[in-house]
């Protein structure tokens, strides 16, 4: 019953270090995002993935790249973190929506908390 | 473009009053979804509801209601007899077929016991 699952859970970076974020779902969703949350922001799409092997850049890229060369994981990397950096990242996935059913809704993660000093 | 308007930033009840939040949408497509998403203080993120643009049936969930009206692009959310586990911060979202999810601000609940 695991659904979505991030790793690590918390993380504290100097500023320039370069850290991982890894998401993994195993209900064979098609869909996968990285969002950060920031306080009063709601939630801003980084990247995004619509299948294996491809990737594509959402709100607020810069920083950031993702990869998805297995169909259940997405990676969030961050190649020189800055203190801008710093906030709560949540990976979600889903299926497509079907265009005459209730379907499509996202699943979240538990959340990632970055801290970057 | 599309756009989801919660206006209501933050909003305080005392236990067992009934609330609403507010959502309004923009989008000119005609097939497109909507959801409620509720954040509780841990941190989590929520699914409540989804409704599609072909069924504006509203929803009664046990004291949760949800009155969506094509007509003002609202899709509103009453809690009913509302309980201190109800606070949190809510956010709408609306998904156009294909596309990514475009979410409100969120409104942030608190119910006083």
């Amino acid at each position: 019953n695991a659904g979505v699952t991030q790793t690590p859970k918390f993380r504290v970076l100097k500023t320039g270090q370069s850290m991982t974020l890894l998401c993994a779902q195993d209900m064979n969703h098609e869909y996968m995002y990285w969002y950060r949350q920031d306080p009063g922001m709601g939630l801003r799409l980084i990247h995004y993935s619509v299948g294996e092997g491809t990737t594509a850049k959402g709100e607020v890229p810069d920083g950031y790249n993702v990869s998805r060369l297995k169909k259940q994981n997405f990676l969030l990397g961050l190649e020189s973190a800055a203190p801008s950096q710093t906030s709560v990242y949540f990976c979600a996935s889903s299926v497509s929506p079907g265009r005459f059913t209730n379907t499509g809704e996202l699943f979240f993660g538990e959340g990632s908390r970055l801290t970057v000093l | 473009a599309q756009k989801v308007t919660q206006a209501q930033t933050e909003i305080s009840v005392v236990e067992k009053e009934d609330v609403t939040l507010d959502c309004v949408y923009e989008t000119r497509d005609t097939t497109y979804y909507l959801f409620w998403y509720k954040q509780p203080p841990s941190g989590e993120l929520v699914f409540l509801i989804r409704r599609n643009s072909f069924d504006e049936q509203n929803e009664i969930s046990g004291r949760y209601s949800w009155n969506f009206q094509k007509s003002t692009s609202s899709f509103n959310f009453t809690i009913t007899a509302s309980q201190v586990v109800d606070s949190a911060v809510y956010f709408c979202a609306l998904r156009l077929y294909g596309q990514n999810f475009v979410f409100g601000p969120g409104t942030r609940l608190s119910v006083l016991p």
